[in-house]
């Protein structure tokens, strides 16, 4: 199985900051990456797939970048609803693999 | 428009079997051109941790199991009600978890861009 390690497992932001998050895969899964954000009590939402493509309706403050094993989630300008968790998820191969999480926090 | 719901018990015994239904709309997975590489999955979220996936079910009715959990799984599709059914046997109080059913887009990366609300199911005796 892939694993994927993400970093750091929580952080704390305020708004406007420019917050980063770390994905690493155990191996090669050249761009087959998907970040998701969640909030509490509700479904993980798709943010960007293929590492880097955000999705129709999600805010250019997001971006995704890396290939390989690391890969990178970016917010911008960080928002008041940002603040929630963020998965990542190889989908190089299955079995499908997830991160940990990273819960941004105030 | 995509939409995707769970539902199931929300309180099973220790080796108890679960079955979960995901009956969604917005899709077909009935097997022709336009559903080429289109599926559902099950992922589950046990409280306050990490994401597992546990299954997939592809328009041309392939499987995909999770490795770990396969020999309890069994997936399958009703594509004349548009559901997708998960079956898990000897169920465990480790498996206490919220059950998602995802829309997988394809043909492609196997992403899942659209989820159902989640239905959290308990084990315990």
């Amino acid at each position: 199985d892939i694993q994927m390690t993400q970093s750091p497992s929580s952080l704390s932001a305020s708004v406007g900051d420019r917050v980063t998050i770390t994905c690493r895969a155990s191996q090669s899964i050249s761009n087959y990456l998907n970040w998701y954000q969640q909030k509490p009590g509700t479904a993980p939402k798709l943010l960007i797939s293929s590492a880097s493509s955000l999705q129709s309706g999600v805010p250019s403050r997001f971006s995704g970048s890396g290939s390989g094993t690391d890969f990178t989630l970016t917010i911008s300008n960080l928002q008041p609803e940002d603040f929630a968790t963020y998965h990542c998820q190889q989908s190089y191969a299955t079995p499908l693999t997830f991160g940990q999480g990273t819960k941004v926090e105030i | 428009q995509i939409t995707l719901k769970e539902s199931g018990p929300t309180l099973v015994k220790p080796t108890q079997t679960l079955t979960l239904t995901c009956t969604f709309s917005g899709f077909s997975l009935r097997a022709s051109l336009s559903t080429v590489g289109v599926g559902v999955g099950w992922i589950r979220q046990p409280p306050g941790k990490a994401l597992e996936w546990l299954a997939l079910i592809y328009w041309d009715d392939d499987k995909v199991y999770s490795p770990s959990l396969k020999s309890r799984l069994i997936i399958t599709k009703d594509t004349s009600k548009n559901q997708v059914v998960l079956t898990m046997t000897n169920m465990d109080p480790v498996d206490t978890a919220t059950y998602y059913c995802a829309h997988l887009r394809g043909p492609g990366p196997l992403d899942f861009d659209y989820w159902g609300q989640g239905t959290l199911v308990t084990v315990s005796s």
